[in-house]
């Protein structure tokens, strides 16, 4: 059974940096076509693709966000982990990351809220 | 406002049958696939199409896919009231070189 679950704050302060944890099992950040990636919901709006990490650890980032995103995974723990820096009001969303299949995600976290306020 | 586009809304009565659009361009739609997923409120989304027109395992049949093009479709027959929620349409995008989701659908039944 593959499972994926998100860690991380859920109350951050502007300017400060935000780290989200994957924690996952069920499958290996080492076989080929294989990734594992970050979205990102604002209440009561779309899905937002932030981040990519590949079974090569090859990266990818969202255009829009890439000077402020940090993607990196551990095969050892099982583990991908997000950072994102210059957290503003705007960041507020929910946070789910995602196994990627050669072409999507096909299963997702249950994700979870950060919240971004003074 | 996504590069993709959806109806923001859509309905139908319980039995009826609804579709829902998602229109990209070439450089995401047009030379990839396309991949829908449900939400329901306060819940991850979950895959309900992927690579156009497959449905996983355990996804009722009364969901089909299609893509013409540049434009992609969900079909739901046999409209229940528990699909009800979000649709998002996704696809690659090479602009982007990386996944694009749909600004998605909110779908009620009436």
């Amino acid at each position: 059974q593959i499972t994926l679950k998100e860690s991380g704050p859920t109350l951050v302060k502007p300017t400060q940096t935000l780290t989200l944890t994957c924690t996952f099992s069920g499958f290996s950040l080492t076989t080929t076509g294989v990734g594992v990636g970050w979205i990102r919901q604002p209440p009561g709006k779309a899905l937002e693709w932030l981040a990519l990490i590949y079974w090569n650890d090859d990266k990818r980032y969202s255009p829009s966000l890439k000077s402020r995103l940090t993607i990196t995974k551990d095969t050892s723990k099982n583990q991908v982990v997000l950072t994102m820096t210059n957290m503003d009001p705007v960041d507020t969303a929910t946070s789910y990351c995602a196994l990627w299949r050669f072409d999507a995600f096909y299963i997702w976290g249950q994700g979870t809220v950060v919240t971004v306020s003074s | 406002q996504s590069v993709l586009t959806q109806p923001p809304s859509a309905s139908g009565t319980p039995g009826q049958r609804v579709t829902i659009s998602c229109s990209g361009s070439s450089s995401n739609i047009g030379n990839n696939y396309v991949y829908w997923y449900h939400q329901l409120p306060g819940t991850a989304p979950k895959l309900l199409i992927y690579r156009n027109n497959q449905r996983p395992s355990g996804v009722p049949d009364r969901f089909s896919g299609s893509k013409s093009g540049t434009s992609a479709s969900l079909a739901i027959s046999g409209l229940r009231s528990e699909d009800e929620g979000h649709y998002y349409c996704a696809t690659w995008d090479g602009n982007l070189s990386g996944p694009l989701f749909g600004g998605g659908t909110k779908l009620t039944v009436l």
